[in-house]
């Protein structure tokens, strides 16, 4: 929803870094997520990262999140055109406890 | 075999119809939703359960109802469908049991009301 803000459209070239950006509002958020969903598939989780830490990496994947700005990204290393997907950020609220909030969704798109 | 199984995986129905959408899960998990996928608008939450006896109202509850029949099973209902509840519907499920909660999802039902 609109407390989530994620842009549209990513495109990049294979081989090189892919960075996909997520801000959000509510700063009692606990942990931020990572879902990739493939074509005529569902939301698969990605990566998550608890709001106490600033950084995860899980091999080609880094997640930085930066609470004072309440931004977080997602950063794919050596970008495949199989990386291709929309990527949607959500969050779990403290306040509302078994709820995510989803963003949009940026689609990413890799050109060879 | 998929963990949250979604039936059935595409419909095309007539304005007026009342429509289910199934949901069941061999994950064991409590908590059961629904979403709605609408090209550029992301994923709405419509109702969600958090166990058998327990139904909350989403985002955008008007125009649907649900029916948790036991742990493992979560419906969907569109009483009379119109066409503006075409999209893509998500049922997910998540555990209270973990702190990090992350939800799992089904592969979808392409819901097409003419």
């Amino acid at each position: 929803g609109e407390d989530v803000e994620q842009s549209l459209f990513l495109s990049v070239r294979e081989g090189d870094s892919s960075v996909i950006n997520c801000t959000y509002t509510d700063s009692s958020s606990t942990y931020l997520y990572w879902y990739k969903q493939e074509p005529g598939a569902g939301l698969q989780l990605l990566t998550y990262i608890f709001s106490n830490m600033d950084m995860k990496q899980d091999q080609r994947l880094t997640v930085l999140l930066n609470k004072k700005d309440k931004h977080l990204s997602l950063r794919i290393a050596d970008t495949q055109t199989g990386d291709s997907a929309i990527y949607f950020c959500a969050l779990l609220r403290g306040s509302t406890l078994g709820r995510l909030y989803f963003g949009r969704g940026t689609q990413l798109t890799v050109w060879p | 075999d998929a963990d949250v199984t979604q039936t059935p995986r595409n419909r095309i129905t007539k304005t007026g119809k009342r429509i289910m959408l199934e949901c069941s899960q061999t994950k064991g998990h409590d908590r059961m939703y629904w979403y709605r996928q609408d090209p550029g608008l992301g994923l709405r939450l419509i109702y969600y359960s958090f166990d058998v006896k327990d139904i909350n109202k989403g985002e955008i509850s008007d125009g649907y109802s649900v029916s948790r029949q036991a742990q493992a099973k979560f419906s969907l209902s569109l009483e009379s469908a119109i066409p503006n509840q075409t999209a893509l519907y998500f049922c997910a499920t998540g555990s209270g049991d973990t702190g990090n909660q992350p939800q799992h999802f089904g592969d979808g039902t392409r819901l097409s009301i003419l």
